[in-house]
C-alpha cells in the first residue's frame, strides 16, 4: 500500500496562475481532507470530503476549490494564486469509523 | 481565533529527560484529542490520542494527561531520546467528519 500520495511535491507559481494539487489514497478511506501548514500556525483545514461527490468548507477555504469525483482522489485547486497561498499543503484521509487521519508527504507551494 | 493553544513553541531537553508539552482548548464539543509527530519533510503521523472520558493514557514512553474541567491536556515523553527530536502538534476533533483543529506546534530537540 502506498497510503496517501500527493502530486506534485514542489511547485512555484506566479501570482494569478492556477494549478491543481492531487491527493490519492489506496486505503479505501471515506473521508479526505486538505490542510495548509504555515510556520507558527500549525495545520489549518481548508476543505474536506465525507464521500465521493461531496465536499465542505473548513477553517480557511477562501481562494481554494476542491473536487472528489472518485473515492480515492481529492483535488485542491487554486484558480488565481496569491503570495498568501505560499505554504505546505497536506492531504489526509480516514475511515468513517475511525478518528485517525493518515497524512501524505506534502506539497510545498511558492507563489511569487 | 485559535481554538487550541499549544506551548511551548520550542523545547530543548537532554537525553533521558522528560519532555512536557501543554495544550488548552476552548470548544467543549471537542471529543477526541490526538497528538501528531512530524519529522522534517514528512507529513504528521498519529502518536497517541485520548478521549475526554479518560484522564490519562500511556503508550510506551508517551503519556497523555487530560484535565476536562480545566480544558487542558499535555504530552509527556519519558526518557527522551535524540530520535524523538521532531515537531509535535496537539489537536482536537469535532464535527461529522471528525475535523481536526491543530495547535501551533512544538519543536522538540533532544540533545545527546
Amino acid at each position: 500500500n502506498a497510503g496517501v500520495t500527493q502530486t506534485p511535491k514542489f511547485r512555484v507559481l506566479k501570482t494569478g496562475q492556477s494549478m491543481t494539487l492531487l491527493c490519492a489514497q489506496d486505503m479505501n478511506h471515506e473521508y479526505m481532507y486538505w490542510y495548509r501548514q504555515d510556520p507558527g500556525m500549525g495545520l489549518r483545514l481548508i476543505h474536506y470530503s465525507v464521500g465521493e461527490g461531496t465536499t465542505a468548507k473548513g477553517e480557511v477555504p477562501d481562494g481554494y476549490n476542491v473536487s472528489r469525483l472518485k473515492k480515492q482522489n481529492f483535488l485542491l485547486g487554486l484558480e488565481s494564486a496569491a503570495p498568501s497561498q505560499t505554504s505546505v499543503y497536506f492531504c489526509a484521509s480516514s475511515l468513517s469509523t475511525s478518528y485517525e487521519q493518515y497524512f501524505g508527504p506534502g506539497t510545498r507551494l511558492t507563489v511569487t | 481565533q485559535q481554538q487550541v493553544k499549544q506551548s511551548p513553541q520550542s523545547l530543548i531537553v537532554q537525553k533521558g529527560g522528560i519532555s512536557i508539552i501543554n495544550c488548552a482548548y476552548e470548544n467543549t464539543a471537542f471529543d477526541y484529542f490526538p497528538w501528531y509527530q512530524q519529522f522534517p519533510g514528512k507529513g504528521p503521523a498519529l502518536l497517541i490520542a485520548i478521549r475526554p472520558d479518560v484522564s490519562e493514557k500511556k503508550e510506551g514512553r508517551f503519556t497523555i494527561s487530560f484535565n476536562k474541567s480545566a480544558k487542558q491536556f499535555s504530552l509527556h515523553i519519558m526518557d527522551s531520546q535524540p530520535g524523538d527530536s521532531a515537531t509535535y502538534f496537539c489537536a482536537a476533533s469535532t464535527g461529522s467528519a471528525r475535523q481536526l483543529t491543530f495547535g501551533s506546534g512544538t519543536q522538540l530537540t533532544v540533545l545527546p
